[in-house]
């Protein structure tokens, strides 16, 4: 079974401070996926990171894949009110389209 | 922009009714997924569907479970007699393709099911 642990489970920060959320696993993933989710909705991509070593940014947004390909960060500059929601990572491992989800991240904004 | 919708957002039942989640995928995706999530829990792949057939399951999708796709647009999820512990968020996704970085899965809104 592919595991893929996220630290931390809970996140409480002040506006414009920075952060980084983990994703972890033992298990090497073909490709991994960076999700948010607000209550009430279904998960909504942010990005996905296939090659080891690969970071991707979008806005304040920085994601990085380990080079082993088991594990990922998110890391997010000058926080915003509107940051504030559940990141999941998710993940494929070898040929299947399984998505295997991480526990989640609680992150949370305040002004 | 093209949505994955689901129907309805808010399902009641009682213990033992059969429940049909209802689910339609982008127009043009050819991979459909649905996926749980037990309140407080981390969300769990149950099935997903490809050329009308299941491609691959979880331990979780028993033989309670059927998905079908019944015409060109829908896709469902049928629970032959809920139990108290099927109680989640239901998440139907679909996919243009698969392979790797291709395979971006395209999440609706989830139905709620609740079994009293």
């Amino acid at each position: 079974t592919q595991l893929l642990e996220q630290s931390p489970q809970f996140l409480s920060i002040q506006e414009g401070e920075n952060l980084t959320v983990y994703c972890n696993s033992s298990s090497v993933f073909s490709s991994l996926q960076w999700y948010r989710q607000e209550p009430g909705e279904g998960p909504v991509l942010l990005v996905t990171v296939v090659t080891g070593g690969e970071v991707k940014k979008l806005k304040r947004l920085t994601f990085q894949f380990g080079d082993a390909r088991k594990d990922s960060s998110l890391h997010i500059t000058a926080a915003q009110p509107g940051d504030t929601g559940l990141y999941l990572c998710a993940g494929y491992t070898g040929g299947g389209n399984k998505l295997t989800f991480g526990t989640g991240t609680q992150l949370k904004v305040e002004l | 922009e093209p949505e994955v919708t689901q129907t309805p957002s808010h399902q009641v039942t009682q213990m033992g009714q059969e429940v049909i989640l209802r689910c339609v995928p982008i127009s043009n995706h050819l991979y459909f997924y649905w996926y749980r999530q037990i309140l407080g829990q981390k969300v769990e792949f149950l099935v997903s569907f490809y050329n009308n057939e299941i491609s691959e399951k979880s331990e979780i999708f028993d033989d309670q479970f059927s998905v079908e796709r019944p015409d060109g647009s829908n896709f469902t999820l049928k629970i032959r007699s809920t139990k108290l512990e099927d109680s989640a968020m239901y998440f139907c996704a679909s996919s243009p393709e698969r392979g790797l970085a291709k395979n971006i899965q395209y999440f609706g809104a989830g139905t709620r099911l609740s079994v009293l």
